[in-house]
């Protein structure tokens, strides 16, 4: 397994709240994805990361915000978290700048109640 | 919003059937990357294409890069229980940096 780790794995919260979700990889990859999943959405990008302090939105990314200070951590925040993103959040790495080869970890269940 | 377009949505087989589908979209792409994902884990990649026409397997998965760059197709022969999970295209739109995924297809087999 590529070397990736979502924290938490589960996360029930209540409206308004702020979250932070963390993503953390030894592989050292330069680019670093945060993507949700819905039924019948398949994975939507929210945010992505080419490099330490460089990042760019994808296409859902309203409400949320990332930062990565580090090569290793990639983290997603949601300022003040809404029923709609109730999702399972997936973070996935990879070494080249197409988001080919990309590994991704095991997903973080967020519940806003 | 979704520019890919995956079907079937779900599948239900007899164990040993063949299975397959696809994914087509008005874009055009220069990636196609087949990812199968097991309840509670991350989608886990299968097979990439980087070439209309190509043609590329991985045991008993082939899948095919179209040759107008705006379809793709899994294949699975001999499906087996393991096989059991959701299968998800997706792809580089050209001159783009980031992957565009599939609604899925969720594949359940009878023993």
């Amino acid at each position: 397994d590529a070397g990736i780790t979502q924290s938490p794995r589960h996360k029930v919260t209540e409206t308004g709240t702020p979250v932070t979700l963390r993503c953390h990889q030894t592989e050292n990859h330069r680019y670093m994805y945060w993507y949700r999943q819905d039924p019948g959405h398949g994975l939507r990008l929210i945010h992505y990361s080419y490099g330490v302090k460089d990042t760019d939105k994808g296409e859902v990314s309203d409400g949320y915000s990332v930062s990565r200070s580090k090569t290793e951590d990639f983290l997603l925040t949601l300022e003040s978290a809404t029923s709609s993103q109730t999702s399972v959040y997936f973070c996935a790495i990879s070494e080249s700048d197409r988001g080919t080869e990309a590994f991704f970890g095991q997903g973080t269940r967020l519940t806003v109640v | 919003g979704q520019q890919l377009n995956q079907s079937p949505q779900s599948m239900f087989i007899q164990e040993g059937e063949d299975v397959s589908m696809n994914c087509t979209s008005s874009s055009i792409f220069n990636t196609w990357l087949w990812y199968k994902q097991d309840p509670g884990e991350g989608p886990v990649l299968l097979i990439a294409l980087y070439k209309a026409g190509e043609l590329t397997s991985n045991g008993r998965l082939t899948a095919q890069f179209g040759i107008t760059r705006k379809d793709s197709f899994l294949n699975i022969s001999a499906s087996i229980p393991s096989d059991v999970g959701i299968y998800f295209c997706a792809g580089q739109l050209k001159g783009a940096q980031k992957l565009v995924f599939g609604q899925g297809t969720r594949l359940t087999i009878n023993p």
